[in-house]
């Protein structure tokens, strides 16, 4: 079945810094890649999402890049904000509305003010 | 905004017991989904249901969970008798026909 990594565990980064967080994913056939944010005390909740159709997705201070070839995606958070701080998830699906999806085991983001 | 509700937030029970988590999805969405996640694990899926039926489940979905939508409202999931190991984060989500999942909040079950 399909396998999700995810890299860092944790990440510490200063207000007004980019982060990146990056997945691998090992099935060929998934096609769905949601981001999810999951803070304290509360369910995962979508911040982004890629299809297998398109390489970049940018919604504000977020993107998510996508290379088909070598199986891995990448969250982008530019001028990261204190709110920013939470727990990440990346995930793979087969299918496009995310029907079983596969998470990664999470990154932990501090945003320093 | 509408959300995916769940209760209890917190349930502690003895190995052995029977544990009902429920769940009221989101109310025009079709397709309704169990997940878990262990302390400090990955969240895993178990169980998607559409259509009053179980349309997929994962291997930790065993004989001793059971899902139902009793009502037009409320989707449930049953541990039969719980193991220790069966302490984690369940969570509940939700869709409609394409668009994005909803999780709930999560209830957080404990077995001693």
């Amino acid at each position: 079945g399909e396998n999700v990594e995810q890299h860092p565990s944790t990440l510490s980064v200063q207000e007004g810094d980019s982060a990146v967080i990056k997945c691998t994913y090992s099935d060929s056939a998934s096609n769905y890649f949601p981001w999810y944010k999951q803070e304290l005390g509360k369910g995962p909740q979508l911040i982004i999402d890629i299809r297998s159709n398109v390489g970049e997705k940018k919604d504000q201070r977020i993107a998510v890049t996508l290379n088909k070839t070598a199986k891995h995606f990448s969250l982008h958070i530019t001028e990261t904000q204190p709110e920013d701080s939470a727990v990440y998830f990346c995930a793979a699906s087969k299918r496009n509305a995310g029907n079983m999806l596969t998470f990664g085991g999470g990154t932990r983001l501090m945003v320093k003010p | 905004e509408p959300e995916v509700t769940q209760t209890p937030s917190h349930q502690v029970t003895q190995m052995g017991q029977e544990v009902i988590l429920r769940c009221v999805p989101i109310s025009n969405h079709l397709y309704f989904y169990w997940y878990r996640q262990i302390l400090g694990q990955k969240v895993e899926f178990l169980v998607s249901f559409y259509n009053n039926e179980i349309s997929e489940k994962s291997e930790i979905f065993d004989d001793q969970f059971s899902v139902e939508r009793p009502d037009g409202s409320n989707f449930t999931l049953k541990i039969r008798s719980t193991k220790l190991e069966d302490s984690a984060m369940y969570f509940c989500a939700s869709r409609p026909n394409t668009g994005e999942l909803f999780f709930g909040e999560g209830s957080r079950l404990t077995v001693l």
